[in-house]
């Protein structure tokens, strides 16, 4: 079945480092792939999507790649900010035909430390 | 425009016991989703509703059950509650395109004794 693999955690940065958290996917046809940060104490808040293969997402100074050879959708900030500090999670929405529903990967936890 | 609400923030039951918690979609969503997140894990489908009616589910079983009401909003019931049930319980509204994105309310945190 559907599944995302995520690099694990904890991660510990120093604030202006740069970031990168690796997603892998494992999924039949093509399908949405998405990163949700999650703020201590809070639900998920969409981060940034792509729908299709070399789309890049991107947002707050986040981006990520739509890599279907690789089958990655690696997270990636340039300078990390303590407010950054959070739960991340990657997630797919297979392609077929029926309920949309997301499959996450186990989260990182990510700490930027001034 | 408001986001996606549910009540109540958090609860706590006895095993045995059954819980109906409560999802507003956000303005002009029609489709709800609710996902189940243990502590440290990412969270788990559990079911989807699409016009009334359940549009998919997960891997739970049966005691786990919902509702969704003309105006889009939904409950999720549990019945016979169990240890391992304590969790955050997140509901995400949506359009009914394939494409469409998720938006996910706080969560009822659920804690079984």
């Amino acid at each position: 079945g559907d599944s995302v693999t995520q690099m694990e955690g904890p991660v510990t940065l120093s604030e202006e480092a740069f970031l990168t958290i690796n997603c892998t996917y494992t999924a039949t046809g093509y399908p949405s792939l998405f990163w949700y940060v999650q703020y201590p104490g809070e639900g998920l808040q969409l981060l940034l999507k792509a729908t299709k293969a070399d789309d890049k997402g991107s947002n707050k100074g986040f981006e990520a790649t739509y890599r279907k050879e690789t089958t990655s959708f690696h997270l990636e900030k340039g300078s990390v900010q303590v407010s950054d500090s959070a739960v991340y999670f990657c997630a797919l929405s297979p392609s077929i035909q029926g309920a949309q529903k997301l499959v996450f990967g186990q989260g990182t936890r990510l700490t930027i430390n001034p | 425009e408001t986001g996606v609400t549910q009540s109540p923030t958090h609860l706590i039951k006895t095993r045995g016991q059954q819980v109906t918690l409560r999802c507003s979609s956000q303005s002009g969503h029609n489709t709800v989703s609710w996902y189940q997140q243990a502590l440290g894990q990412g969270p788990q489908f559990i079911f989807q509703y699409y016009r009334e009616e359940e549009n998919g589910r997960g891997n739970f079983p049966p005691r786990f059950s919902g509702l969704q009401f003309p105006n889009y909003s939904s409950e999720l019931n549990v019945n016979a509650l169990e240890l391992d049930d304590s969790a955050l319980y997140l509901c995400a509204s949506s359009l009914r395109t394939k494409q469409e994105t998720q938006y996910f309310g706080p969560g009822t945190r659920l804690l079984v004794l």
